[in-house]
């Protein structure tokens, strides 16, 4: 049973283009969290999304950030004309259930913006 | 507002003795929390939990403490190994979406 998969693992960007960061949740999961990592910090709550719905997001940015987890394929975390204070690790977590215990997390997507 | 901080960034141990990592939280409202371990590179990873209807819970080596009177959170590592060498986060959960919120962190190191 894979677990929860991200990608790209490392993704560099200049100032002003789009990121987009993929994650496949877990087989049989249909709840996905993302999550922000700065450089020598915790993790920050982004979102939260069921299948074709968000529930939660207050984490999120006002502007240039959004998400989604379509029916099929992966939960897309979307990063629009990219500023140099995005590069973080960016962490999704999948749950069978939607309950904090049962979140297991994806290895990050670095991203970098020159 | 809401938070999880952690008392020390830096936390050297040799090799063979234990080690507690702390974590003060602010939210009384919280009725769960976890201990992640973050080794380079790699996503956060499930050490052990404990809900607030408890104060002590122990697992293979490790053991967490929970003090809701001062807010206040351990996680206590036994007979530490160089593979217990990785920063290790404190979260707990707020709200009916089951977000995580984290603290800072600790980087434990185990000297050999």
């Amino acid at each position: 049973n894979a677990g929860v998969m991200q990608n790209p693992r490392h993704l560099v960007r200049r100032r002003g283009q789009e990121a987009r960061l993929r994650c496949s949740p877990m087989k049989g999961h249909s709840h996905v969290y993302w999550y922000r990592q700065l450089p020598e910090e915790g993790l920050k709550f982004m979102v939260y999304l069921q299948k074709e719905n968000i529930i939660d997001e207050s984490g999120m940015p006002k502007e240039r950030f959004s998400a989604e987890f379509p029916k099929e394929g992966p939960s897309i975390l979307r990063i629009q004309q990219v500023v140099r204070g995005d590069s973080a690790a960016y962490f999704c977590a999948s749950s069978p259930s939607g309950r904090a215990e049962t979140q297991y997390f994806g290895p990050g997507t670095r991203l970098l913006v020159l | 507002g809401e938070s999880v901080g952690l008392h020390l960034p830096t936390l050297s141990v040799q090799e063979g003795d234990n080690s507690i990592i702390n974590c003060a939280y602010s939210n009384s409202a919280s009725d769960y929390f976890i201990w992640y371990k973050q080794e380079s590179g790699k996503g956060p990873q499930f050490i052990i939990d404990i809900r607030s209807n408890m104060d002590k819970r122990q697992g293979q080596r490790v053991t967490v403490l929970l003090n809701k009177t001062v807010k206040h959170l351990s996680l206590q590592i036994a007979a530490t190994q160089p593979g217990d060498s990785a920063v290790y986060f404190c979260a707990e959960n707020i709200g009916r979406a089951q977000k995580l919120v984290f603290g800072q962190g600790t980087r434990l190191t185990i000297n050999p």
